[in-house]
């Protein structure tokens, strides 16, 4: 089980920039979630899928972000255009059901400078 | 408005055995409680869950109180790779994702 796999580990970006940060579910695990965390506000749910639809995307920051989620072995995360606010630590969790315990990966860490 | 309340920090010596403490005194009949910790530079990680009975598994015990307002997870040996921010949280089994709200959590530093 190589568990939920996110990439990049570390992006370095420019303001006005494109990001987009993906992930890999753990195989058979239907719901994905996207958080955000930083020292200021800790760790908060921006959106979750449950099979592959969306299902609650009001922890969004803004319309600069955006997610999809394809088919249910991939799902991305853009930022369009980025901000030096927006330096965080992303990360994608999975779980077999919405309520069962979630699988985080090891985060993408994001600097806008 | 929180509904846990843990310490900021604690410390432990390696081998001896972490308690962790969580009061969450607004718990609803249908909240169960859940612990997370989160080893730097990583993702948090499942630990246990339970509703009102004793949990165990091969991470940790879970300790809930009979009147449910407070529990204890228990790392019995805690190791140097125990180290790491412990997160209590209550939510409801069947409720939304967004319930499951992250705090501040317990630092907890196991010491050589």
């Amino acid at each position: 089980d190589a568990g939920v796999i996110q990439s990049p580990r570390h992006e370095v970006t420019e303001m006005g920039q494109e990001v987009t940060l993906r992930c890999k579910p753990i195989s058979g695990h239907n719901s994905l979630f996207w958080y955000r965390q930083t020292m200021m506000r800790g760790l908060e749910l921006l959106i979750y899928f449950n099979n592959n639809v969306p299902i609650d995307d009001s922890g969004m920051p803004e319309d600069r972000f955006s997610a999809k989620m394809p088919n249910a072995s991939f799902s991305t995360l853009k930022i369009q255009p980025s901000e030096p606010r927006d330096s965080a630590v992303y990360f994608c969790a999975s779980s077999i059901t919405g309520n069962s315990p979630l699988h985080f990966g090891n985060g993408t860490r994001l600097t806008v400078t | 408005d929180a509904k846990t309340t843990q310490p900021t920090s604690m410390d432990c010596a390696e081998g001896r055995a972490a308690n962790l403490p969580c009061n969450h005194s607004t718990i609803s009949g249908n909240e169960y409680v859940y612990w997370y910790r989160q080893i730097h530079s990583q993702g948090p990680q499942y630990i246990i869950h339970g509703l009102k009975n004793n949990e165990t598994n091969e991470m940790a015990s879970l300790i809930i109180t009979e009147d449910r307002k407070s529990s204890t997870l228990i790392l019995p040996h805690a190791t140097l790779r125990d180290t790491a921010v412990y997160y209590c949280i209550v939510r409801p089994l069947s409720g939304s994702a967004r319930q499951l709200t992250f705090g501040s959590g317990t630092q907890l530093t196991v010491l050589p």
